[in-house]
């Protein structure tokens, strides 16, 4: 089956200790996103990216790392430096997203619940 | 200002009737919209996506775009208990040094009652 497989669906981090969220599609997608949110709020665009090597921050980047060394996988890695981490996370991936306002259509996986313990 | 805007409502709506969404975005350049449903402690799933001015349907809702007045709605028909959930708005916004991003609204809460 073709989709968008984000693991693990529930996370725990102690304060000051870095995490990694997994995030892998098999759709054959050039794009892939990262999203947080909080509850009863909307998404907020942490990173993405479009092409193999190459990621752009969000709107609220700091306190959080990507790599994108394969085009099937975009890892978010939580930072100590994120002061409140504790939401639900996103990823999703689209065909494409063009500098030109063409986008298509994004799909999202089940989504990791980060807590701070 | 906000690169896309919804109202957050609660949007109260009885059964049987049209549930209408708003959406409103800054970017004069964007050329591709989304709305997204997603349910409490679910991840969002595409309901409709548009690209030229005018309405499109599918089904029990319409998405209508007005890239001139930089709007976007959607429109439930014939709403039932279980469209109640949160809609969300998305556009591809370009950015100035690569390509766009997908930027989503805050959504709109809405509850459909018996």
């Amino acid at each position: 089956d073709g989709g968008i497989t984000q693991s693990p669906k529930y996370l725990f981090r102690k304060e000051g200790q870095n995490v990694t969220l997994s995030c892998e599609q098999n759709l054959n997608h050039d794009a892939m996103y990262w999203y947080r949110q909080d509850p009863g709020q909307g998404l907020r665009l942490i990173y993405y990216s479009q092409i193999v090597n190459d990621f752009q921050k969000g709107d609220i980047a700091e306190g959080y790392s990507v790599s994108r060394e394969k085009k099937e996988s975009f890892p978010l890695t939580v930072t100590s430096a994120q002061k409140n981490p504790t939401a639900f996370y996103l990823c999703a991936s689209s065909i494409t997203s063009a500098k030109t306002g063409w986008g298509t259509e994004a799909f999202f996986g089940q989504g990791t619940r980060l807590t701070v313990v | 200002q906000k690169e896309v805007e919804q109202n957050s409502g609660p949007l109260s709506v009885p059964e049987g009737a049209i549930a209408s969404l708003n959406c409103t975005y800054s970017d004069r350049g964007s050329q591709s919209f989304f709305w997204y449903r997603q349910y409490s402690g679910k991840s969002p799933e595409l309901i409709m996506s548009i690209y030229s001015n005018g309405d499109k349907e599918d089904g029990r809702f319409t998405a209508q775009l007005n890239k001139a007045s930089q709007y976007v709605s959607l429109l439930i028909r014939d709403s039932q208990p279980s469209d109640s959930a949160t809609y969300l708005c998305a556009v591809n916004i370009m950015t100035t040094d690569s390509w766009g991003k997908l930027q989503f609204g805050a959504g709109t809460q809405v509850v459909v009652t018996p």
